[in-house]
């Protein structure tokens, strides 16, 4: 079965922090997704990346940086945090293809900004 | 681009109602078609999927056909159970370039004994 871990399930932060939210996958899959949930506005793409080094925005990237280094690993970066990124972040990987493959996607980080 | 139009919830049953909910899509060429499901303090999981014209997904007593014709790929189940409770999502068609997936809002299930 593939695996997204999610570092951290709950963090806390203050405003003005940089904050890394990093996710790693275990199944060699090329797409890799940063997800935000808020109650009402259900699911929005911040950040994707379809390969090593490769990123594109998506619906709301301002606030937000990825990094992709690694096929593994695509973290999300909060380069100065703020209040309203308050918010549950999702990732999620999957393989590329034509036919498509679903989403893989991890537990969740629960981020608060104090 | 490929989206989705899902219908907004919240959604109340009593145990043993029958459920759709109801989803069309916008595409070109010929996706694959997802649900997934979001149980309380979890992540996302796949629920169903199928990958071509008049396939029927099927999972947990839970079904979805693809429908070319009407573009649309409904979430039907026939009795919900209490632990059906939980949020849907139908899922952006995925296939050749398109990477970006936006989901929609999801619609909230709650089913009572």
């Amino acid at each position: 079965d593939v695996k997204v871990t999610q570092s951290s399930r709950y963090l806390v932060k203050r405003t003005g922090e940089k904050v890394f939210l990093e996710c790693v996958q275990d199944m060699d899959h090329e797409n890799m997704f940063w997800y935000r949930q808020d109650p009402g506005l259900g699911l929005r793409l911040i950040y994707f990346s379809y390969d090593v080094k490769m990123k594109e925005k998506g619906d709301i990237p301002e606030g937000y940086s990825v990094s992709r280094e690694k096929k593994e690993r695509f973290s999300l970066i909060l380069e100065s945090a703020s209040t309203n990124q308050t918010s549950m972040y999702l990732c999620a990987s999957s393989l590329p293809g034509s036919l498509g493959s679903p989403l893989h996607f991890g537990n969740g980080t629960r981020l608060t900004v104090t | 681009g490929n989206s989705v139009t899902q219908m907004e919830g919240p959604v109340t049953l009593s145990e043993e109602a029958f459920l759709t909910i109801n989803c069309t899509y916008t595409a070109t060429g010929y996706p694959s078609l997802f649900w997934y499901v979001q149980y309380p303090g979890e992540g996302l999981q796949l629920l169903l999927k199928a990958t071509k014209a008049d396939d029927k997904g099927s999972n947990k007593g839970f079904e979805a056909t693809y429908r070319k014709e009407t573009t649309s790929f409904h979430l039907e189940k026939g009795s919900v159970q209490v632990s059906d409770s939980a949020v849907y999502f139908c899922a952006p068609p995925s296939g050749g370039s398109n990477y970006k997936l936006t989901f929609g809002k999801g619609t909230l299930l709650t089913v009572n004994p």
